[in-house]
């Protein structure tokens, strides 16, 4: 069973910085990987796909990277509204059930 | 604009049993594999259980195995999970999700959430 650790827990940054958000798999998960916002008191969503793809409608601020092991989602000159909880998760074809990382808070 | 909306939600005992549903619209429902993903009060979020676009495909998280059903019917673009033998950590709120196109190179992704809804299980 693939494993996803995120990190930091928590992140506290100020308005137009730049957020690094880290997600590491047990093991390679080649470029299977996802990232999602998830706001106080609202459903997740998607922002990132394949690693490095942005979903429909995702700023170009979001964008994510890496491969096998080790990835990224970078959040350029946050605003107050990116404040929300980042998950990261991996499904392959079979079996095909999901994996969620624990999740990075961000705080702006 | 597309949507998912979750029913069925309420407050139970350890032992009985609650049907959730999911209605889905505006999207070709018949063409996507559905799951169901829950998320307990205060943590993070768990996969819980996948039906294959057809419907002949079921897979289960450990944790749920033998005690949740995950249903489809294409036919009124409706999920279900019927959730038996519940237990206080099932407490949680339950999301339908829908996976990405196959064409779009997202299917290995959820890009539809519904709204989610509570589950509570109490004596």
């Amino acid at each position: 069973e693939i494993v996803l650790t995120q990190s930091p827990t928590t992140l506290s940054l100020s308005p137009g910085e730049r957020a690094t958000l880290s997600c590491r798999a047990s093991q390679s998960v080649s470029s299977h990987l996802a990232w999602y916002q998830q706001k106080s008191g609202q459903a997740p969503r998607l922002l990132i796909y394949g690693a490095s793809n942005r979903a429909t409608g995702i700023p170009a601020r979001f964008s994510g990277g890496g491969s096998g092991t080790d990835f990224t989602l970078t959040i350029s000159s946050l605003e107050f509204d990116d404040s929300a909880v980042y998950y990261c998760q991996h499904r392959d074809d079979w079996p095909p059930g999901a994996t969620f990382g624990g999740g990075t808070k961000l705080e702006i | 604009q597309v949507h998912l909306v979750e029913s069925g939600g309420g407050v139970v005992q350890p032992g009985q049993s609650l049907r959730l549903s999911c209605a889905a619209s505006a999207f070709t429902f018949s063409n996507h594999g559905m799951h169901w993903v829950r998320q307990a009060p205060g943590k993070g979020l768990e996969w819980v259980a996948v039906v294959s676009s057809s419907g002949r495909v079921q897979y289960y998280a450990d944790s749920v195995k033998g005690r949740f059903t995950i249903s489809r019917d294409n036919s009124r673009s409706t999920l279900s999970l019927q959730m038996n033998s519940l237990r206080l950590e099932d407490t949680a709120v339950y999301y339908c999700t829908k996976e990405g196109g196959a064409g779009s190179g997202s299917y290995l992704s959820f890009d539809l959430w519904g709204q989610g809804t509570r589950v509570t299980v109490s004596s």
